[in-house]
């Protein structure tokens, strides 16, 4: 079972759709929940963390937190063209130190 | 604030030749990470340092990688020797810690292709 799941994608809205992305992860002691921004050819880009259950809102991105369920989803309301990208999950793995485990990522393309 | 600084940005090397790859972190961020990107996959985690110490090396494939953080700032990647399946993106990370909450910032990583 890999530790952090998610769907590969693509993932297609049309511009000013809500996208919805989704990863469940293995580890029912992990504390801290990242999402990052990927564009091709590039390198990760935090966009959002949570780390209690519950929503977390910053801007057009909303992160929500389901630790019972083992889930951590990324909403993107008015999405943009500018947000195609691949979305990457990551999870602690708990324990003392901060290990970020990943996963594969959702690739996401907005159509103007 | 300067961000994570990587060098080189783009390396072909021949299979069983070695290679090296050298990261300076964000000022003050004690906390050091290697990441390998291969294309298609998430980032996977080759070391960690904590200052200049080593706190995970888990996955790091010891009999061709190594890692230094020396004085606890600048770190090097070397592969020696490097395999066909070493091409891959080397992400190289820090963080700071606020309270129990910790953010990692990456750079822009060396892309590496083994022919």
């Amino acid at each position: 079972q890999k530790e952090v799941e998610q769907n590969s994608g693509p993932l297609s809205v049309p511009e000013g759709a809500i996208a919805s992305l989704n990863c469940t992860y293995s580890d029912r002691g992990s504390q801290s929940f990242f999402w990052y921004r990927q564009y091709s050819g590039k390198s990760p880009e935090l966009i959002m963390s949570i780390y209690s259950n519950g929503d977390k809102e910053d801007g057009r991105f909303t992160a929500q937190l389901n630790k019972a369920s083992q889930y951590v989803s990324l909403l993107i309301r008015d999405s943009q063209p500018s947000d195609s990208a691949t979305y990457l999950c990551a999870v602690t793995g708990g324990g003392g130190f901060q290990k970020l485990v990943f996963g594969t990522g959702t690739r996401l393309l907005v159509s103007p | 604030e300067a961000g994570v600084a990587q060098s080189p940005r783009y390396k072909i090397i021949e299979k069983r030749q070695s290679v090296a790859f050298w990261c300076n972190p964000i000022s003050g961020h004690a906390t050091l990470y290697w990441y390998q990107q291969i294309l298609g996959q998430g980032p996977k985690l080759l070391i960690q340092f904590q200052n200049n110490g080593v706190v995970d090396d888990s996955q790091l494939p010891k009999d061709r990688f190594s890692a230094e953080r020396l004085k606890g700032v600048d770190s090097t990647l070397k592969i020696q020797p490097a395999k066909l399946e070493d091409s891959a993106v080397y992400l190289c990370a820090s963080s700071y810690q606020t309270g129990w909450e910790e953010t990692q910032y990456f750079g822009p990583g060396t892309r590496l292709l083994v022919l």
